[in-house]
């Protein structure tokens, strides 16, 4: 288990850039979870993917922001013409598929500042 | 809507203190409910869960009890140390309807010496 991964750690980038984040669930996990989180705030739902498909979206995720997860593995978000207001760390988080109560294994994020 | 609501930080405590840190949540059906910690300059880890009303969670000394009669899940832990300095999140999961986990914004706990 080498955890969840993701790149780059950190993102510095000019308002109007688009910018994409990696992430690498733990292997064997097939729910995988995108969350934002600013600055004293708990994590906030952006959207989740069992599998390849993508089950459910945050009305949070406006059209600049786009998630894919191919073949089931990894995902990228990609978030268009940035703005200041999207600065924040982003996180990933994986489960397994299971009954209730599988905790989510995060990554430890890519914090990304739009200049 | 469904929420989780934490007390406010941050708590500051002498090493060997007792500590409490209230959440209490809305939800519809049965939520499973989560501590999750994160130290600094680390990701967020699970620290401990309950999936039904009266289990108790634990995990490192911390505890929390499902209260479903309050909606409530306290962590406790009955003597800090100061590497138990950390943020503390409550968080549910298992809402009808959607597949997402909600978070609590969160409490900083600061353990001196």
């Amino acid at each position: 288990d080498t955890g969840v991964s993701q790149n780059p750690r950190h993102k510095i980038t000019k308002r109007g850039q688009n910018v994409t984040f990696r992430c690498d669930p733990i292997s064997e996990h097939n729910r995988l979870y995108w969350y934002r989180q600013t600055l004293g705030q708990g994590p906030e739902f952006l959207t989740y993917f069992q599998n390849e498909a993508q089950l459910e979206k945050s009305r949070l995720l406006s059209d600049r922001f786009s998630a894919e997860r191919p073949k089931g593995s990894f995902s990228t978000l990609e978030i268009q013409r940035t703005e200041q207001g999207d600065s924040a760390m982003y996180l990933c988080a994986s489960s397994p598929k299971g009954t209730g109560g599988s905790p989510l294994h995060f990554g430890n994020g890519t914090r990304l500042t739009v200049t | 809507g469904d929420s989780v609501t934490q007390m406010e930080g941050p708590v500051t405590l002498s090493e060997e203190a007792f500590l409490t840190i209230n959440c209490t949540y809305t939800a519809t059906g049965y939520p499973s409910l989560f501590w999750y910690v994160q130290y600094p300059g680390e990701g967020l880890q699970l620290l401990l869960k309950a999936t039904k009303a009266d289990d108790k969670g634990s995990n490192k000394g911390f505890e929390a009890t499902y209260r479903k009669e309050t909606t409530s899940f306290h962590l406790e832990k009955g003597s800090v140390q100061v590497s138990d300095s950390a943020v503390y999140f409550c968080a549910l999961s298992d809402l009808p309807g959607t597949y997402k986990y909600i978070f609590g914004t969160g409490t900083r706990l600061k353990v001196l010496a």
